[in-house]
């Protein structure tokens, strides 16, 4: 595609369940970020994918957080047992680093509702 | 760790007034790039710097990177509503070319 997509766009959810987010970077881009972003707050790593590097998992803040990648394409973000402190746009970003344009190109993000 | 500092958090201005937000990384980076989210949006590319003590302007902004390649600047001369948003500035860690964020500074036009 034209760009970075996420679905779904807005996600409402009980507290406890389980979500996937999806991510569709730019065809090439062997990196993938996904942050979260609180209202109001500035953007929070939750992980990083690089070609076959291992991920940089570090950012994740619990084990109910996971996040996987298939080679250079889709990637799913996975939060179980969700809580209302998960509450927050989730970000996609994708990038062609080592090119000489690092430049990240973002989704327009998950807006996430747990009730 | 490696670290990228961002002031101020917020700036309010009156329009027409000129904004400047700096970041500043605990390390040396081999470049710089900034992006604006408008409010309700996704953090958009504005420019990347490379050379140290580069200068770009992008009509009424302008972009610095140190001398050191450790600091960099956004300044926006005479702001515009259009000009409302928050602004990052992000660097490059390792070799695996992560990219460490600022905390963004937030331009709010006074009514």
């Amino acid at each position: 595609g034209a760009g970075v997509s996420q679905s779904p766009s807005n996600k409402v959810t009980e507290k406890g369940k389980d979500v996937e987010l999806r991510c569709d970077p730019i065809s090439g881009h062997t990196a993938l970020y996904w942050y979260r972003q609180r209202l109001g707050q500035g953007l929070e790593f939750l992980i990083y994918f690089q070609g076959n590097s291992a991920p940089d998992k570090s950012g994740l803040p619990s084990d109910r957080f996971s996040a996987e990648r298939t080679g250079e394409s889709v990637s799913t973000l996975t939060i179980q047992r969700t809580q209302q402190e998960d509450s927050a746009v989730y970000l996609c970003a994708s990038s062609s680093p080592g090119t000489g344009n690092e430049k990240l190109f973002f989704g327009s993000g998950t807006q996430l509702s747990v009730l | 760790g490696q670290q990228v500092m961002q002031i101020p958090q917020y700036q309010h201005v009156q329009e027409g007034e000129d904004f400047t937000t700096y970041c500043n990384s605990s390390t040396t980076l081999s470049n710089i790039q900034w992006y604006k989210q408008r409010p309700g949006g996704h953090p958009v590319f504005l420019i990347q710097l490379v050379k140290s003590g580069e200068v770009k302007k992008q009509k009424r902004l302008t972009f610095q990177f140190g001398e050191a390649k450790k600091n960099s600047s956004l300044h926006i001369t005479a702001t515009q509503t259009t000009d409302v948003g928050t602004y990052f500035c992000a660097g490059p860690r390792g070799s695996n070319y992560q990219l460490i964020w600022g905390a963004g500074t937030k331009l709010i036009i006074k009514p």
